[in-house]
């Protein structure tokens, strides 16, 4: 199976970065996905890394390394509209998505 | 475009009865998925279909039951429900091309007394 690794809850300020990380094992590796999902909805895609480095969408930012089995999310300019979960999610050898429980993000005026 | 629709929204269900959750996409793709999601578990994965025609079980498939007859529908059947399938399901398709990143129906919440 997978294991997958991200903190449960994180809180920040208006216009201020969090940085969520997100640890992984996988039995084979075809990329990692990012995910936000506010209550009651939907998770939405938001990022996909397949090869090391930095990925960088407005706002939004993902990292990834595979040989340290890591990647963030990097939140800029926080707006209040980004409290929600994050999820982190890993697709392995077999095409398959596996998801960490989420971060609950909280922005805070 | 309506993307991927799921029916019913909510559903409280008694112990030992059937249900299906029907879950449908307009977008054409060939991939279609069943998760869970249940507190401090994440999303967890119970059966797919990677083409019409076709089923797999994922990761907690067990109690559950899917069809895949055409392109668009795949429906999950509890074919009889337990207190511990209380949870939060949602469909998601792909196109298997590219990113082949999954898009998420909004989810049926059921709860089995």
């Amino acid at each position: 199976g997978q294991n997958i690794d991200q903190p449960t809850e994180m809180t920040a300020t208006e216009g201020a970065i969090v940085q969520i990380n997100c640890t992984y094992q996988t039995s084979g590796f075809n990329g990692l996905f990012w995910y936000q999902q506010h209550a009651g909805e939907a998770p939405t895609f938001l990022s996909y890394n397949v090869l090391d480095g930095l990925e960088e969408k407005g706002r939004f930012s993902s990292f990834l390394s595979r040989s340290k089995g890591y990647s963030y999310l990097l939140l800029k300019e926080l707006q209040m509209k980004d409290s929600a979960s994050y999820l982190c999610a890993v697709r392995d050898g077999d095409y398959k998505l596996s998801f960490g429980a989420g971060t609950t993000v909280t922005v805070r005026a | 475009t309506a993307g991927i629709t799921q029916a019913p929204t909510s559903q409280i269900l008694a112990a030992g009865r059937s249900m299906t959750l029907r879950c449908t996409q307009d977008m054409r793709h060939n991939a279609m998925y069943w998760y869970r999601q249940d507190l401090g578990l994440g999303l967890r994965l119970i059966h797919y279909s990677n083409t019409a025609g076709t089923t797999g079980k994922g990761e907690v498939p067990d109690g559950y039951s899917v069809s895949r007859a055409n392109t668009d529908d795949f429906p999950l059947t509890l074919a009889s429900a337990v207190p511990s399938q209380t949870s939060v399901y949602f469909c998601a398709s792909s196109d298997a091309r590219d990113v082949d990143e999954q898009f998420f129906g909004p989810g049926t919440r059921l709860t089995v007394l």
